[in-house]
């Protein structure tokens, strides 16, 4: 079965970290760009970053910039998002998506996770 | 950043009738614009990628159109599971940037 399931979400104190993780299965994962893309209470949805097949590209909306990093691991199939320094303003549900990458130059998000919630509040 | 300005916000609709829904970017991004899906308490649903092309397993009644600044979807016969909130995406430049979303409401 295909599918993307993330965990690590939880309750973080403003200034805290976290990591959050998401396992991916009926695909080739080391042939996917990977994307965390999310969504605060109520809103609409943000994208945060990606990262290229093998890990050597990575890029960020301004926002979390030098707060998050996004990694891989292509040997257990598995993407990572790093948040440091986070403010309430990062309270939301964190899904991550496959890139189906159907043309160079074009991004479509096909396979998504059913989401983990992180809530930064003191 | 590239703003996506998505119109309107919300839309009710009846059943069978033909919606369309346009998104604008702040600057011009060729034809690189995605549309998805989302209902609620569920995850986004991909529809459209590269402005128009359709999605394996998405329904022809979905179509994308424009390049540029200026896109539209249209759904050619709403149907009850048609209601949702729609979202573009430009891929055309980072960070990518989301719409506002539309939510399509039953009349």
């Amino acid at each position: 079965e295909v599918q993307l399931v993330e965990s690590g979400g939880g309750l973080v104190q403003p200034g805290g970290s976290l990591t959050l993780s998401c396992a991916a299965s009926g695909f080739s994962f080391s042939s996917s760009w990977m994307t965390w893309v999310r969504q605060a209470p109520g809103k609409g949805l943000e994208w945060v970053a990606n990262i290229k097949k093998d890990g050597s590209g990575k890029y960020y909306v301004d926002s979390v910039n030098g707060r998050f990093t996004i990694s891989r691991d292509n040997a257990k199939n598995s993407l990572y998002l790093q948040m440091n320094s986070l403010r309430a303003e990062d309270t939301a549900v964190y899904y991550c998506a496959r890139d189906l990458s159907p043309a160079p130059h074009f991004d479509a998000f096909d396979i998504w996770g059913q989401g983990t919630m992180v809530t930064v509040s003191s | 950043a590239i703003q996506m300005t998505q119109s309107p916000s919300s839309l009710s609709a009846s059943v069978g009738d033909r919606v369309t829904i346009t998104c604008r970017a702040s600057q011009g991004i060729r034809n690189d614009l995605g549309w998805y899906q989302q209902k609620p308490g569920k995850v986004p649903k991909l529809l459209i990628y590269g402005a128009s092309s359709l999605q394996s397993g998405v329904p022809s009644r979905f179509s994308g159109s424009g390049s540029g600044t200026d896109f539209t979807l249209t759904i050619s016969s709403l149907q009850p599971e048609d209601f949702a909130t729609y979202y573009c995406l430009q891929d055309y430049a980072y960070p990518r940037t989301f719409g506002q979303g539309t939510r399509l409401e039953i009349k």
